[in-house]
């Protein structure tokens, strides 16, 4: 089963507009991790920001918050002003219990018009 | 500070080939991951090490291994390379801490 979920494979922006990225989550552990990457064409992994899963409050960073909602194992990104560099790929990853491994969603393109 | 370093950025290699991936973590870094990432997916782990210890290995053939050295530097290497072995390898490190993975670059291998 796939354990990160994510639903939109592109999405376009207005310049300084806010928008949401969905991501689900599946895993039986209590302890985890969730996390947000950005790949731009470059091809490195970016990390823009992190919510473990006893964490009560959003994680935020910046102009990037996390929308935790764990009775319904999402983690959606926002990110709010959007910019012309905002335009990439995002990935959702998770990590399990004492597993350093991460696991990744399939990642949403966003494309920042002006 | 350095961030994680990976070399080569790119190479070609024929298919049956063998080739050889090198990152070095940041540094008090003692965790080193890879991961490989085909065009438009996300990635997938491969290996992960730690303290020059395999600690986790992701879904891959025998065809793929890896190891740590004692600088915490590592090195994947990959023999009789097929044309589905194309993609991006990043290389990831990590503290003894739970979060605050850092990754390179990346590799990007193209096999013809």
């Amino acid at each position: 089963a796939q354990k990160i979920t994510q639903t939109q494979p592109g999405m376009f922006v207005q310049e300084k507009e806010a928008v949401t990225l969905d991501c689900t989550y599946d895993t039986s552990d209590q302890s985890y991790g969730l996390f947000w990457y950005k790949q731009p064409s470059s091809g490195e992994m970016i990390f823009l920001i992190y919510q473990g899963s006893y964490d009560e409050q959003n994680a935020t960073e910046g102009r990037y918050s996390l929308n935790f909602q764990k009775a319904r194992k999402s983690a959606n990104l926002v990110i709010s002003a959007s910019q012309l560099g905002d335009s990439a790929m995002y990935f959702c990853a998770m990590r399990e219990g004492r597993d350093y491994k991460l696991s990744f969603g399939a990642g949403t393109t966003v494309t920042v018009r002006a | 500070d350095a961030g994680v370093t990976q070399s080569p950025t790119h190479l070609i290699k024929t298919r049956g080939q063998q080739v050889t991936l090198r990152c070095s973590p940041i540094s008090g870094h003692k965790s080193v991951s890879w991961y490989q990432q085909v065009l438009g997916q996300g990635p997938q782990f491969i290996f992960q090490y730690y303290e020059k210890e395999e600690r986790g290995r992701g879904n891959f053939p025998d065809r793929f291994s890896a190891r740590q050295f004692p600088n915490y530097s590592s090195e994947l290497n990959v023999n009789a390379l097929l044309l589905g072995d194309s993609a991006l390898y990043l290389c990831a490190s990590s503290s003894d801490r739970l979060y605050g993975y850092t990754f390179g670059s990346g590799t990007r291998l193209t096999v013809v």
